[in-house]
Order: structure tokens, then sequence, then C-alpha cells
């Protein structure tokens, strides 16, 4: 199976700060990754695809760069409703695999 | 649009089996996506169940290959998912979601509401 390991898990910020969250894969995925929001209670939603992809109706803010094993999720500007968590997930192969998670919260 | 929903007993016994369906809506199960289960312990991350093509054709993790099954119903437009011999430890938040490609880039894009899925006694 292939790890994906998240950091930092948990990060604290203001609003208009700007945000770098980092997932790395056990082995070369290529520009296979995904990345998702989740806020309690629902369920993800996809943010970034094919590492550096935004999906449709997603605000800008939001970018996605790596390949290979290192990948990033960068908000330009956090906004109120972007405290929450945060998944990396490799497209790969199967079995699928998620990061561990980024809870990102007020400072 | 797609929307998926969950449904099923959300209290299931140690040993005993865990059922779910999830209904589409909004577009043919018959298009050629994969329809996956993916679960969520409390307080946990994602955890990937299984999937299965419009075919029927089927993928599952190999930690749960043992005890899982996920069918398909091309005439209600419903896959489910049935996993045996449960413990404490799949007590889980359930999701069915569409695994999708965009220029042979993969993702999950649709996804149920998720439903709770306890194992007790």
């Amino acid at each position: 199976d292939i790890q994906m390991i998240q950091s930092p898990s948990s990060l604290s910020a203001s609003v208009g700060d700007r945000v770098t969250i980092t997932c790395r894969a056990s082995q070369n995925i290529n520009i296979y990754l995904n990345w998702y929001q989740q806020t309690p209670g629902k369920a993800p939603k996809l943010l970034i695809y094919g590492a550096s992809n935004l999906h449709s109706g997603v605000p800008s803010r939001f970018s996605g760069g790596g390949s290979g094993t290192d990948f990033t999720l960068t908000i330009s500007s956090l906004q109120p409703e972007d405290f929450t968590t945060y998944y990396c997930q490799q497209s790969d192969s199967t079995p699928r695999t998620f990061g561990q998670g980024t809870k990102v919260d007020v400072k | 649009q797609v929307q998926l929903q969950e449904s099923g007993p959300g209290l299931v016994k140690p040993s005993g089996t865990l059922s779910l369906t999830c209904t589409v809506s909004g577009g043919s199960i018959n298009y050629p996506y994969w329809w996956s289960w993916v679960r969520q312990p409390p307080g946990k991350g994602l955890e990937w169940i299984g999937d299965i093509y419009h075919s029927g054709t089927t993928d599952y993790n190999p930690s749960l290959k043992s005890r899982v099954t996920i069918s398909v119903d091309k005439s209600k437009n419903q896959f489910s998912l049935r996993l045996n011999s449960v413990t404490a430890a799949d007590t889980a938040v359930y999701y069915c979601a569409r695994w999708s490609d965009g220029y042979n880039l993969y993702f999950f894009d649709y996804w149920g509401q998720g439903t709770l899925v306890t194992v007790s006694s």
C-alpha cells in the first residue's frame, strides 16, 4: 500500500494568512494526488485533482503543487470558512489511501 | 446534478453483518464510473473500502477483502455494501461516493452525506 503522510497534523492561523499543507507519498505517484476539504459532520469535498487542477467551483485561493512524492496545498488568504480539515489522497493505485488529515484552526 | 444517499441500519450487533445501500439520483449508475464506499471512524481519518464498476467488476481494500461484498442493482440505480463479522472497530460513518475521471486523472467527485453505523450489543 502507498502510505500518505501529511504535515503538519494541525496548524493555527488567522484570517488572511497564507498557509501551506504538505503531503508525502511513500513511493512515486507522479501527479496522481487529490486534496479534499471536510467540515465537521459533512462529507469530504474535492478541491484539487491531479496535484494542481482546481475542481469546478473551488475558489482560486486554493492551489496545489508537486509531483513524484512531495505535494503541497496552499491557501493564499484564509477565509473564515477555511478553518476545517484537509486530506490528501493518492489516485495512483489501489488500495486508494488518504493522508491522516490536517486541521486548520483559529490562532 | 448527481446525488448519492446512503441508507441502512444505524446499529449492528458484534459478529453480525453491516448492510448499506447507496441510491444514485440525477444520473445513471450504468455510466462508466466506479462507485465506491469509504468509511471514517469517529474522530479519525478516511479509509477506502472498495469499488464496483457499472459492469459489476469489483475492487476491494485488501485489509477488508475477506469480509466485504459490494454489489450493484442497475434497475434501482443503487449499489450496496455488505461487511461481515463486524466488531466495534467497524463503527464509523460510511460514505458512498463516485470515483470519476477527467483527462485520465481520477478522484471522488460526488459523495453521499454519510451514515453512522455503530457496532454494539
